[in-house]
């Protein structure tokens, strides 16, 4: 049972930033929010994730609501090579933890 | 350093016969996790395994079935096939410890005829 809510495509300028939502309303405070990416049915790519701050890494952002039932994954400067379905994870567990994958969001990278 | 690695990467069996999918970790890693990806669809949890034992399993019938062994290397056995099972197996690994990312293999696209 998916635990995230997630829209079913996105269009983004290239150079542009791509902004991506996500709704979990239903997580629990000792649940993680991770980000992964697919391209063209690959292996799922880590991207991100975070608990209740704000995370930068060299790919992107992830900004997690106060209330943390919504976050957003920012790609600051979306290139062709990002179009990818874009999944939002709740992972449940300290251990031997299983990750939830939605239906993720299909990012169209335009020129 | 390899990731992990999954074998074969392509299997078509015709309905009723069995499957084994196989799976070797990233190095260092001790938990796989495997995944079954249907076409157009998010990845769907079947089961962890850690020190040799499943630990967790998601709402997968009996059909599906695993294995770790000592080198921590991991099996995806599939009774019984029915066509419903074509997807996509991935296999992810991890460290059971500390807030890890999973690493996910290309994975098995399995046709069942």
């Amino acid at each position: 049972d998916a635990k995230t809510t997630q829209p079913t495509s996105m269009d983004c300028a290239e150079g542009r930033a791509a902004n991506l939502p996500c709704n979990h309303s239903t997580i629990s405070g000792n649940e993680y929010v991770y980000w992964y990416r697919q391209i063209h049915s690959q292996g799922p790519q880590y991207i991100i994730h975070g608990l209740k701050n704000n995370e930068t890494n060299e790919m992107a952002s992830l900004i997690i609501t106060e209330d943390r039932k919504s976050s957003t994954l920012i790609l600051p400067h979306a290139t062709l090579r990002d179009t990818a379905v874009y999944y939002c994870i709740v992972r449940v567990g300290d251990n031997f933890n299983k990750f939830y994958f939605g239906s993720g969001t299909k990012l169209n990278v335009k020129p | 350093d390899a990731g992990v690695t999954q074998s074969p990467t392509h299997l078509i069996k015709t309905r009723g016969q069995q499957v084994t999918l196989r799976c070797s970790p990233k190095s260092g890693h001790d938990t796989v996790s495997w995944y079954q990806q249907a076409l157009g669809q998010g990845p769907q949890f079947i089961f962890q395994y850690y020190e040799e034992e499943e630990r967790q399993r998601g709402n997968f019938p009996d059909r599906f079935s695993g294995h770790q062994f000592p080198n921590y290397s991991s099996e995806l056995n599939v009774n019984a096939l029915l066509l419903g099972d074509s997807a996509l197996y991935l296999c992810a690994s991890s460290l059971v410890s500390g807030i890890e990312k999973l690493f996910f293999g290309s994975g098995t696209q399995l046709s069942v005829l």
